[in-house]
């Protein structure tokens, strides 16, 4: 496809456990960030890769959260031990280049449910 | 640090009205914003963007207003449709994009019959 793809789409998980959600960006785009979206609230970013760079983590928020991502493409993000307040939508976005002013393209979500 | 906030949560227009929807930012090195339009239970859909040396890009029914003086943005659509109701956010970037995108809360656009 043409657009950034996000699998699973829906996740429903109890609490404790951990989850992967995986991104696959815009074939050829550099650039790859991950943002989280509560309910009825703006986007929160997350984590960003520049190619296989190794991203800041700063954002992330909790050491429960981890992300890699292999050969310059597909990215994870990892949730380990799940709570409740991480249920949320996981979006992913890529852009062409990094270094800014370009233009970021969101893929549809990965709707989480922490019971 | 950044953040970004939106003067209304929702917005009710007429169909075939114009609509306006503003955006306040608090970081004067924000140097690129874009509009996104997001419809329930899809990703955020890019609209328009424009770059801190411009104050003005049009776009097909949208325009996108930038004052740099009191750091704000905003989103016109002319003539709305049905299919413009949606729930709108603006963005800001900083940094080279290594800091992501800074969301507003959104405004919900809801189009009147």
């Amino acid at each position: 496809g043409a657009g950034v793809s996000q699998s699973p789409s829906n996740k429903v998980t109890e609490k404790g456990k951990d989850v992967e959600l995986r991104c696959d960006p815009i074939s050829g785009h550099t650039a790859l960030y991950w943002y989280r979206q509560s309910l009825g609230q703006g986007l929160e970013f997350l984590i960003y890769f520049q190619g296989n760079s190794a991203p800041d983590k700063s954002g992330l928020p909790s050491d429960r959260f981890s992300a890699e991502r292999t050969g310059g493409s597909v990215s994870t993000l990892t949730i380990q031990r799940t709570q409740q307040e991480d249920s949320a939508v996981y979006l992913c976005a890529s852009s062409r280049t990094s270094g800014g002013g370009d233009t970021q393209y969101f893929g549809p979500g990965t709707r989480l449910t922490v019971l | 640090g950044e953040s970004v906030g939106l003067h209304l949560p929702t917005l009710s227009v007429q169909e075939g009205d114009n609509s306006i929807i503003n955006c306040a930012y608090s970081n004067s090195a924000s140097d690129y914003f874009i509009w996104y339009k997001q419809e329930s239970g899809k990703g955020p859909q890019f609209i328009i963007d424009i770059r801190s040396n411009m104050d003005k890009r049009q776009g097909q029914r949208v325009t996108v207003l930038l004052n740099k003086t009191v750091k704000h943005l905003s989103l016109q659509i002319a003539a709305t449709q049905p299919g413009d109701s949606a729930v709108y956010f603006c963005a800001a970037e900083g940094n080279g994009g290594a800091d992501g995108l800074t969301f507003g809360k959104g405004t919900h656009l809801i189009i009147q019959p």
